[in-house]
């Protein structure tokens, strides 16, 4: 079945650490994006990506960094420079086309120790 | 300033009976209406989406209505299951041409409890 992937579930970071968020679909879609979750908030925009080695920031990516290597993998590295990186971020996936929604996976939380 | 606002924040309803969620927007300008349903520690899965010259749409028993004008939207579940236990976020795009770029608003959802 074709879907998107993220992985881990769970993940908690250290104070100075970075930590790196994967994400992989296999819809063949050439857009990918990620969102962050917080409690009582609408998703925010991180970064996105419309084609490979291309990617473009969100309205909040400060403190994070992204790659596009290949069409199927977009990882979020979450830096030492993101003072306040607790919460549920989700990978999206979508094709070239406005009016066609986007596909989610189910999500890391993150969680500072 | 594009803004999505849903209304309630949360509703609790008896599994069986109808209920309906309310967006209300100001995007502009505007391509299209989504609505997602999102599992607690789920990722949104999308239910419907609308352009501007769409009114209604169905998929199964949740039927999402748009009036471009008033710029609200509603989104009704009809008989009601366990399993509409979830948030359901209303999303506003718009699109920009020439840079054929478009920009999601996304609303803060409704969370919806459908007790037995």
């Amino acid at each position: 079945d074709g879907g998107i992937t993220q992985s881990p579930k769970y993940l908690f970071r250290k104070e100075g650490q970075n930590v790196t968020l994967s994400c992989e679909q296999n819809l063949n879609h050439d857009a990918m994006y990620w969102y962050r979750q917080d409690p009582g908030q609408g998703l925010r925009l991180i970064y996105y990506s419309q084609i490979v080695n291309d990617f473009q920031k969100g309205d909040i990516a400060e403190g994070y960094s992204v790659s596009r290597e290949k069409k199927e993998s977009f990882p979020l590295t979450v830096t030492s420079a993101q003072k306040n990186p607790t919460a549920f971020y989700l990978c999206a996936s979508s094709i070239r086309d406005h009016n066609q929604p986007q596909h989610f996976g189910d999500g890391t939380r993150l969680s500072i120790l | 300033k594009n803004q999505v606002e849903q209304s309630p924040q949360s509703l609790i309803i008896l599994e069986g009976k109808n209920c309906t969620l309310q967006c209300n927007y100001t995007v502009s300008p505007f391509s299209n209406l989504r609505w997602y349903k999102q599992d607690t520690g789920r990722g949104p899965v999308s239910l419907t989406i609308m352009t501007f010259s769409e009114n209604t749409k169905s998929n199964g028993r949740y039927t999402a209505t748009l009036d471009a004008d008033t710029k609200q939207s509603s989104l009704h579940i009809t008989a009601s299951q366990l399993s509409d236990s979830a948030s359901y976020i209303c999303v506003v795009s718009a699109s920009y041409s020439g840079a054929g770029s478009y920009q999601l608003t996304f609303g803060k959802g409704t969370k919806l409890s459908v007790i037995p």
